[in-house]
């Protein structure tokens, strides 16, 4: 049974740097059918994708956090991370980690599990 | 980069049928993922590939593809059913992802 937790600060100040890890149990987080995702929910909005990274360290990120965002993966803990900097206010939102499954040459994807998700609130 | 259009909300009689459309370009070439979100809770997949339905989710949840838009029918609407559902897909342009607005459905 696949199982994500996210982990990290709740509050974190303006103009800093944002550091949240997934941690996966019940399945390699090398295994080379799988991607990983984090997609973020500001207080009552939608969801918003963030970033994906495959276990070589290849990324994708959405392109209105790309200057500030890094991903990075430690498959000797079976975990990946985000980090984004330059916080704002806007930044405020609940953070959920995925596993991401990208198939047939990349036209099918989606998002089959989900972390429980991390709220993070941006405020001086 | 594309976007995803959804209605706002919609609402069903308990029993009933009701439709959620998702709309974009990028659906004319990319498959459709529809998410069902409960107050509080993590999203759950409900659809991946326009119309495939994961392990453990009710038969009452179809999804179809037509040309732009993908829809996700809910047949028999239950009171359990209420909830935001969004779709999701990949971007025209790039490896990047995108989901729809969001659509309420409230069971009457």
């Amino acid at each position: 049974q696949l199982h994500l937790q996210e982990s990290g600060p709740g509050l974190v100040r303006p103009s800093e740097t944002l550091s949240l890890t997934c941690t996966v149990s019940g399945a390699p987080i090398s295994d080379i059918t799988y991607f990983w995702a984090w997609i973020r929910q500001p207080p009552g909005k939608g969801l918003e994708w963030v970033g994906t990274i495959y276990y070589t360290g290849s990324t994708f990120y959405n392109p209105s956090v790309a200057p500030r965002v890094a991903m990075s993966v430690d498959t000797s803990k079976n975990q990946f991370s985000l980090n984004l900097n330059s916080l704002t206010a806007a930044d405020t939102a609940h953070y959920f980690c995925a596993r991401h499954i990208v198939v047939m040459a990349a036209t099918m994807s989606y998002f089959d599990s989900w972390g429980q998700g991390a709220q993070v609130i941006v405020s001086s | 980069s594309s976007e995803l259009t959804q209605d706002p909300a919609v609402s069903v009689a308990l029993g009933q049928t009701v439709r959620v459309t998702c709309q974009g370009d990028s659906l004319r070439k990319f498959y459709a993922s529809w998410y069902q979100q409960k107050p509080g809770q993590a999203p759950i997949l409900v659809i991946y590939g326009n119309n495939h339905r994961p392990l453990g989710i009710s038969g009452r949840f179809s999804g179809s593809n037509s040309g732009d838009t993908a829809s996700l029918t809910i047949t028999g609407a239950l009171a359990e059913d209420e909830a935001d559902y969004y779709c999701n897909s990949r971007d025209t342009t790039s490896n990047h992802y995108v989901f729809g607005g969001g659509t309420l459905v409230t069971v009457l």
